[in-house]
């Protein structure tokens, strides 16, 4: 079992650009998780996925948007970037069963935005 | 909206002393508090989980336990060695995961 992936590892980008993240969940799982973890801080919520529609969402403006695929892989894009949008970016992936689940987390993406 | 508290924000302790990690939460309606461990620049280890049903967790020589009423889980690692040395996380899911700002724990050897 590969666990959750995420890619690419490390990324640059200027302001203003336009950033894409990937993840694959761990195998038998459907909803996929992003959070965002600046320097010093705990993670962020971001945004769930599961049916390939946005479940829930945390207090992140429209720049930040998903997509989770049929295979249950996903992705983050962030539009217009900011300084602050410089963290490292996580994704969990878990299953619901009997009123709870595990969330078992990526790598990470470390995105620097300059 | 969940607020989640842990203290101390760091901790240096010589080895072999017990560890003892705090993690409060302002919401108490919860399907489970996770322990995570993060190593400087890397992901998320998740250490135990503890459903809200649950008082304790036990592995290894980590401890959790989790009173729900008064919103409080406390993390116990015994025997502290240099390779605890990172930043602990604490985590409440409510659907989503609220996390702690963490405690930076360093063991000298």
């Amino acid at each position: 079992d590969a666990g959750v992936t995420q890619s690419p590892t490390h990324l640059i980008k200027t302001r203003g650009q336009q950033v894409t993240l990937r993840c694959s969940p761990k195998s038998g799982h459907d909803t996929v998780s992003w959070y965002q973890q600046a320097l010093g801080q705990g993670p962020q919520f971001i945004f769930q996925y599961y049916e390939e529609e946005e479940r829930q969402r945390g207090n992140f403006p429209d720049r930040f948007s998903g997509h989770q695929f049929p295979n249950y892989s996903s992705e983050l894009n962030v539009n217009a970037l900011l300084l602050g949008d410089s963290a490292l970016y996580l994704c969990a992936s878990s299953f619901w069963t009997f009123s709870t689940d595990t969330q078992y987390f990526g790598p990470g993406t470390r995105l620097t935005v300059l | 909206k969940q607020e989640v508290t842990q203290i101390p924000a760091a901790l240096s302790v010589p080895e072999g002393e017990n560890l003892v990690l705090n993690c409060s939460f302002t919401d108490s309606a919860i399907y489970n508090l996770q322990w995570f461990r993060q190593d400087p620049g890397k992901g998320l280890t998740s250490l135990l989980l503890i459903q809200s049903s649950q008082r304790e967790q036990t592995s290894g020589r980590l401890n959790a336990s989790l009173d729900k009423s008064s919103g409080r889980s406390t993390l116990y690692i015994a025997a502290s060695q240099p390779g605890d040395s990172a930043t602990y996380l604490c985590a409440v899911n409510d659907y989503k995961l609220s996390f702690g700002a963490g405690t930076t724990v360093t063991v000298r050897a």
